[in-house]
């Protein structure tokens, strides 16, 4: 059974400063990885999502990584603002044939001015 | 696109009464997640379906809970009936595939807050 974690569960930072996100699988046979923010009480963005035969993913000041032999993946945050603050999730997708789903618990991120 | 659609923003039922959930997915989206999220449990897949059929559904914690996708715009979650456990927010999700083992990114709603008394 797919188990995923993520270190740390919460974190703050100065402003400014750029910071890595760790999450961690059990089951290497995945099609992809996705990372998430929420925001208190809203739903989930969709950040980066990475298929299993990619190693990176950049959008802006976030980067994403996944080395699926080891089962981890790293979001990368370059000069975190304070808008920036919310609850990041990744999401594994694996199964036979992809049908299941499993989410991390959130790294709580808060970036202080 | 307006995005994932999901009514109603928040409910609150008293225990034993029928809650029933909507969900209109974006359009051309051939994937629709019903997901559960729970301080106690994290964010938990429910059912999925693909192409208006329910592909999984070993998420659903009980008969009380179904979920219908009668057409390819729209999905229900229903609660019969409901419990204060069930209290939770329960969020829609959907994504299209490029066939090929190959899944894009799920898409999700701004959720439903069910409130059981």
């Amino acid at each position: 059974k797919q188990e995923v974690t993520q270190i740390p569960a919460a974190l703050s930072v100065p402003e400014g400063e750029n910071l890595v996100l760790n999450c961690s699988f059990t089951d290497s046979a995945i099609y992809n990885l996705q990372w998430f923010r929420q925001d208190p009480g809203k739903g989930l963005t969709s950040l980066l999502l990475i298929q299993s035969s990619q190693r990176e993913q950049t959008s802006g000041r976030l980067n994403a990584s996944l080395d699926k032999s080891s089962g981890r993946s790293t979001l990368y945050i370059a000069a975190s603002q304070p808008g920036d603050s919310a609850t990041y999730l990744c999401a594994v997708r694996g199964g036979n044939y992809g049908q299941n789903f499993v989410f991390g618990p959130g790294t709580r991120l808060s970036v202080l001015p | 696109d307006a995005g994932v659609i999901q009514s109603p923003r928040h409910e609150v039922t008293e225990m034993g009464q029928e809650v029933t959930l909507r969900c209109k997915p974006i359009s051309g989206h051939d994937y629709l997640f019903w997901y559960r999220q729970t301080m106690m449990r994290g964010l938990e897949l429910l059912i999925y379906f693909n192409n208006n059929v329910p592909i999984d559904d070993s998420g659903m914690p009980e008969d009380r809970f179904s979920a219908k996708m009668p057409n390819a715009s729209f999905s229900t979650l229903k609660i019969q009936p409901s419990e204060p456990r069930d209290s939770a927010v329960y969020f829609c999700a959907s994504s299209h595939s490029t066939g090929l083992g190959s899944y894009n990114e799920q898409f999700f709603g701004p959720g439903t807050r069910l409130t059981v008394l």
